[in-house]
């Protein structure tokens, strides 16, 4: 399977602490992609990084590639009660037409 | 003005039925797809459909058909269902990818259908 796979299966932090989301995949990516899903609700798009950047940064959200490890992270810094969801990352393998979703982190912000 | 809707956003029927899940997105977008999601929440792909041609067809039942009217409407029909095919089924859309490889999906609500 061409999945990808996040780690931490799940993780709970405390409002104000950092979250930090891990991603590895398998084979040659020409970008990868992070979506937020809350309960009950559809993906959100949150940010896309292709294969020849590094970091990108949205707001809260800092997202780095390292290709030569096939590896991904999601940090989210001053995490907020409104955070709680899971976040999933979608590789966009080469030759592939479409996008591969891992199974999630399921992250949970405390007051 | 929301961006893809499906239509219901609940299901509930029995073994052996006929449903129909329907999909539209007012963003102008190309593709559209459909994703199984199961309990443990892993999204699969089902289909792809670029200007209302089959791009993509996964390992799916041939009880599942697509039909894409226009770019704008992904419908999903799934003849005699079963219980396996209880989930929440996800229809978005995106532009068509390029050179750089894919763009980002937009999704809509999901359906949750619950086959007894």
């Amino acid at each position: 399977s061409q999945q990808g796979e996040e780690d931490p299966q799940a993780l709970s932090i405390q409002e104000g602490e950092n979250a930090t989301m891990n991603c590895s995949y398998k084979t040659s990516i020409n970008n990868l992609q992070w979506y937020r899903q809350n309960s009950g609700r559809g993906l959100v798009h949150l940010i896309l990084i292709r294969s020849n950047e590094r970091e990108k940064h949205s707001g809260r959200l800092r997202v780095t590639l390292d290709t030569s490890k096939k590896s991904s992270s999601l940090l989210i810094t001053a995490s907020r009660a409104a955070d709680t969801a899971s976040y999933f990352c979608a590789t966009d393998y080469s030759g592939y037409s479409t996008l591969t979703f891992g199974k999630g982190t399921m992250l949970l912000v405390s007051p | 003005d929301t961006a893809v809707s499906q239509t219901p956003k609940y299901l509930v029927t029995q073994m052996g039925n006929d449903k129909s899940i329907k999909c539209e997105q007012n963003l102008g977008h190309d593709t559209m797809y459909w994703y199984k999601q199961d309990s443990k929440k892993f999204l699969k792909i089902m289909f792809s459909y670029n200007n209302k041609e089959l791009i993509i067809n996964e390992t799916v039942p041939n009880r599942f058909s697509p039909k894409s009217p226009d770019k704008a409407h992904l419908n999903l029909h799934i003849n005699s269902l079963e219980l396996g095919d209880s989930a929440v089924y996800f229809c978005a859309s995106s532009k068509t990818s390029g050179r750089a490889g894919s763009y980002e999906q937009y999704f809509g609500p999901g359906t949750r259908l619950t086959v007894t």
